[in-house]
């Protein structure tokens, strides 16, 4: 089926630094998610956007997030200054216009020292 | 708080059928019933979806209760590859837009 990727797979980062996350969607979705996980804990959505634009976002996406996507490119998070609490596992996911399925990438796993 | 509510583990054997249940007991009346599933260093899955009918497809039976307070997911007889995490998840659209909202899941544990 269709394949989401994540790059890179595992990010290791000192607090405060900044971490950019990327993802490569399905060619041909126009709609895109970021959700996080903490170990042991239930998906969290964060952020979608569509058209160059945030949709809508959850209250886990801080000021310190953000996300774009330049000109076809990755569709990228960033987070910028890190902290403890960023430490999870993210994933990407994207979707087609007349679809309703979302497709998701296998996850980066982050760990904020 | 979740909007969905899930057993946190559910062992079966190879062969049988397995029904996962889910509540959602304040679901509005637009917003759709997913089931995904998650096994490990790898993103969620697709496995089916309904709003109030029931649905099957080559995976999965699912079960939509009346008052759409709780459905069921029914695998037919399960292998080891259907072990997994399985998230029931609420879709609720704006404009322009559908969220996903997990719950914890249940671990599903099939043994030989």
């Amino acid at each position: 089926g269709p394949k989401v990727l994540q790059i890179p797979s595992h990010q290791i980062i000192d607090m405060g630094q900044m971490v950019t996350l990327n993802c490569d969607p399905v060619s041909n979705h126009l709609y895109f998610y970021w959700y996080k996980q903490i170990l042991g804990q239930q998906m969290e959505f964060l952020v979608n956007f569509y058209n160059g634009k945030v949709m809508e976002k959850s209250k886990l996406f801080k000021d310190q997030f953000s996300v774009e996507r330049p000109d076809g490119s990755y569709f990228t998070l960033k987070i910028q200054p890190t902290a403890l609490e960023d430490s999870a596992v993210y994933f990407c996911a994207s979707r087609h216009w007349d679809q309703d399925t979302q497709y998701f990438g296998p996850g980066t796993r982050l760990l904020v020292l | 708080d979740a909007k969905t509510t899930q057993p946190d583990s559910m062992e079966s054997t190879e062969g049988e059928t397995v029904h996962l249940p889910c509540s959602h007991a304040t679901i509005s009346g637009n917003e759709y019933i997913y089931w995904y599933r998650q096994v490990p260093l790898q993103g969620p899955e697709y496995v089916t979806h309904g709003l109030q009918q029931n649905t099957t497809n080559s995976m999965a039976f699912l079960a939509i209760a009346s008052d759409r307070k709780s459905s069921t997911l029914i695998l037919p007889h399960v292998s080891l590859r259907d072990a997994a995490v399985y998230h029931c998840i609420l879709r609720v659209d704006g404009t322009g837009y559908q969220n996903f909202y997990f719950g914890k899941g249940t671990s599903l544990t099939v043994i030989p």
